[in-house]
């Protein structure tokens, strides 16, 4: 098992340019997580996903939007990217049964805006 | 919405003492607490968790306490070794959603 992966790994972009970040889980988990990471900041969340075609937002959706296509796919997109969103993207999966379970990361991507 | 306070946001020990982080949380329906450490560079990582119905749980140097009444829980690292050293964060969650504590930077001195 893979877990969960993401990709790309690392990404520069100009103000202005948008881009997607995929992740990918084989664990058949239902709720899926975008978080960003910023220095003294802990995990913030940006949206996530209870199952397959649902989104829901977190604490810090804005200029981000988010599909869920597919229950193992959970893509993160930046429309026009502003170097307030240059941080570390992390992507979660959970099991939804109860009682809740731990989120399992996926590697990091580092984003950067210019 | 639930928020979490995480104390001290760095901490230094020697190798060989202990080590207690504590966070405090908000919203009286979250239900499961777990602790994840984080090393340079890494992703996150479950180290040690504890729910609602719960006090107290230890495993092996890693113990977690919870007082549901005040709304706190604590990490407590006995013996702590310099591979010990990373970020730790607390979570608290309720209905699936996490919400993570600013996190620790502890550093074990050798």
């Amino acid at each position: 098992n893979a877990g969960v992966t993401q990709t790309p790994k690392f990404r520069v972009l100009k103000t202005g340019q948008s881009m997607t970040l995929l992740c990918a889980q084989d664990m058949n988990h239902e709720y899926m997580y975008w978080y960003r990471q910023d220095p003294g900041m802990g995990l913030r969340l940006i949206h996530y996903s209870v199952g397959e075609g649902t989104t829901a937002k977190g604490e810090v959706p804005d200029g981000y939007n988010v599909s869920r296509l597919k229950k193992q796919n959970f893509l993160l997109g930046l429309e026009s990217a502003a170097p307030s969103q240059t941080s570390v993207y992390f992507c979660a999966s959970s099991y939804s049964g109860l009682p809740p379970g731990e989120l399992f990361f996926g590697e990091g991507s580092r984003l950067t805006v210019l | 919405g639930e928020n979490v306070e995480q104390h001290p946001s760095t901490l230094s020990v020697q190798e060989g003492d202990s080590a207690v982080i504590k966070c405090t949380y908000s919203d009286s329906a979250s239900n499961y607490f777990p602790w994840y450490k984080q090393e340079l560079g890494k992703r996150p990582q479950l180290i040690i968790d504890i729910r609602s119905n719960v006090g107290e749980k230890k495993d092996q140097r890693i113990a977690v306490t919870l007082n549901k009444t005040a709304k706190h829980f604590s990490l407590h690292i006995t013996e702590t070794q310099p591979e010990d050293s990373a970020v730790y964060f607390c979570a608290a969650v309720n209905a699936g959603k996490s919400t993570f504590g600013d996190g620790t930077t502890l550093t074990v001195k050798p």
